[in-house]
């Protein structure tokens, strides 16, 4: 039982690039979500989708856009990445109030 | 604003002894709390939550307080493993699709 999965663990981009992050998740949970993780901050939600077919911005949206392909993948596309996007990028999902998280993307904007 | 807010960044306990985790709150819509351990270059891992309209929960070595009128929990670790060590993370839940607002992190290191 993988859980919930991430592509790539790590990337480096050159600023106004675009990428894309990929998540799948294998428990049939309804719910998943993006957050992203600063040092020395918690955790901040940029999208989530409370069910396939919609999504909705979280606390830190700007400059992202996610697709909810289908009840297990949800991908999170930077248009034009810039160096504030560096950060570790967590994807999870819920059926309930616990979230599970996938193990992290860690990304660099040089 | 922080709504979850964790002052304490580190904690240091030697083995055996009690670890306390600490954790306030500013909305009173959350209806779920949580605590997640995180390990170095891994995602966080779900530890235990607790239900705004109780008071306490346990499992193992782990129980949660929660005091609604201080808008404050607590994760205590009894007694405390050097497998312990880790970035704690208190987080509240909310909303139709059970987002989370996650606190700043506390590290433990729990000394041998």
């Amino acid at each position: 039982n993988a859980g919930v999965t991430q592509t790539p663990k790590f990337q480096v981009l050159k600023t106004g690039q675009s990428m894309t992050l990929q998540c799948a998740q294998d428990m049939n949970h309804n719910s998943m979500y993006w957050y992203r993780q600063d040092p020395g901050m918690g955790l901040r939600l940029i999208y989530y989708s409370a069910s396939e077919g919609t999504t909705d911005k979280g606390e830190v949206p700007n400059g992202y856009n996610v697709s909810r392909l289908n009840k297990r993948e949800f991908s999170l596309r930077l248009e034009s990445a810039a160096p504030s996007q560096t950060s570790v990028y967590f994807c999870a999902s819920s059926q309930n109030i616990r979230n599970t998280f996938g193990s992290g993307t860690r990304l660099t904007v040089v | 604003d922080q709504q979850v807010k964790q002052n304490s960044p580190s904690l240091s306990v030697q083995e055996g002894r009690i670890s306390i985790l600490n954790c306030d709150y500013t909305n009173s819509m959350f209806d779920y709390f949580l605590w997640y351990k995180k390990y170095p270059a891994e995602g966080p891992t779900f530890l235990i939550s607790i239900s705004s309209i109780k008071d306490k929960n346990e499992d193992g070595r782990f129980t949660v307080f929660l005091n609604k009128s201080a808008k404050h929990l607590s994760l205590h670790i009894v007694p405390s493993q050097p497998g312990d060590s880790a970035v704690y993370f208190c987080a509240a839940s909310w909303g139709s699709a059970r987002q989370l607002t996650f606190g700043s992190g506390t590290q433990l290191t729990v000394l041998p």
